[in-house]
């Protein structure tokens, strides 16, 4: 059985540049979420997808988006990058939604705007 | 915001148990206890999960008291390799996870 894997492992952006992190999930699952991580902090929820649709999201700006495709891998993509978008980037997939279905985490992106 | 409480930091000797508490005295009757750790800039990893009743696997066991209001996850023989931080995460019905803090575990030599 495949874990969660994330591409790349580290980025390095300048400010007002687009970056697209990538995710496939755990074979079996069709849920993915997106988190972020801030050093020092705990992850912070930015969104999550069911089937391909978003299905809830956390106080995170419209520039951060996401694609779900077919086979269940995504994406998050971020506009108009911010310094303080310097963070983890954390994919964690699910075999579904049910409020007993435990979230699996892949190893992360590490993002650095200059 | 979290709806939990940890300690900031503890330190445990190696071989002996680790008992990691938590409070969550405002969960409701159909919210589960997750526990999570994360070492150094490493994705979270499952640990372990509950509702009411002890629950038990090949890494932790959780252990939650009857009124639900805390509970302790306690690795049995702590090793070098279980220095992590800890997340305790109390997680209501549809909802996606909400992580505080933590605990940072120091497994001492």
């Amino acid at each position: 059985e495949t874990g969660v894997t994330q591409s790349p492992t580290h980025l390095i952006k300048t400010r007002g540049q687009q970056v697209t992190l990538r995710c496939s999930s755990q074979s079996g699952h069709n849920t993915v979420s997106w988190y972020q991580q801030a050093l020092g902090q705990g992850p912070q929820f930015i969104f999550q997808y069911y089937r391909e649709e978003e299905n809830g999201r956390g106080n995170f700006p419209p520039r951060f988006s996401g694609l779900q495709f077919p086979n269940y891998s995504s994406e998050l993509n971020v506009n108009a990058l911010e310094l303080d978008d310097s963070a983890l980037y954390l994919c964690a997939s699910s075999p579904g939604m049910g409020s007993t279905d435990t979230q699996y985490f892949g190893p992360g992106t590490r993002l650095t705007v200059l | 915001d979290a709806k939990t409480t940890q300690p900031t930091s503890m330190d445990c000797a190696e071989g002996r148990a680790a008992n990691l508490p938590c409070n969550h005295s405002t969960i409701s009757g159909n919210e589960y206890v997750y526990w999570y750790r994360q070492i150094h800039s490493q994705g979270p990893q499952y640990i372990i999960h509950g509702l009411k009743n002890n629950e038990t696997n090949e890494m932790a066991s959780l252990i939650i008291t009857e009124d639900r209001k805390s509970s302790t996850l306690i690795l049995p023989h702590a090793t070098l390799r279980d220095t992590a931080v800890y997340y305790c995460i109390v997680r209501p019905p549809g909802q996606n996870f909400v992580f505080g803090p933590g605990t940072r575990l120091s497994v001492l030599p």
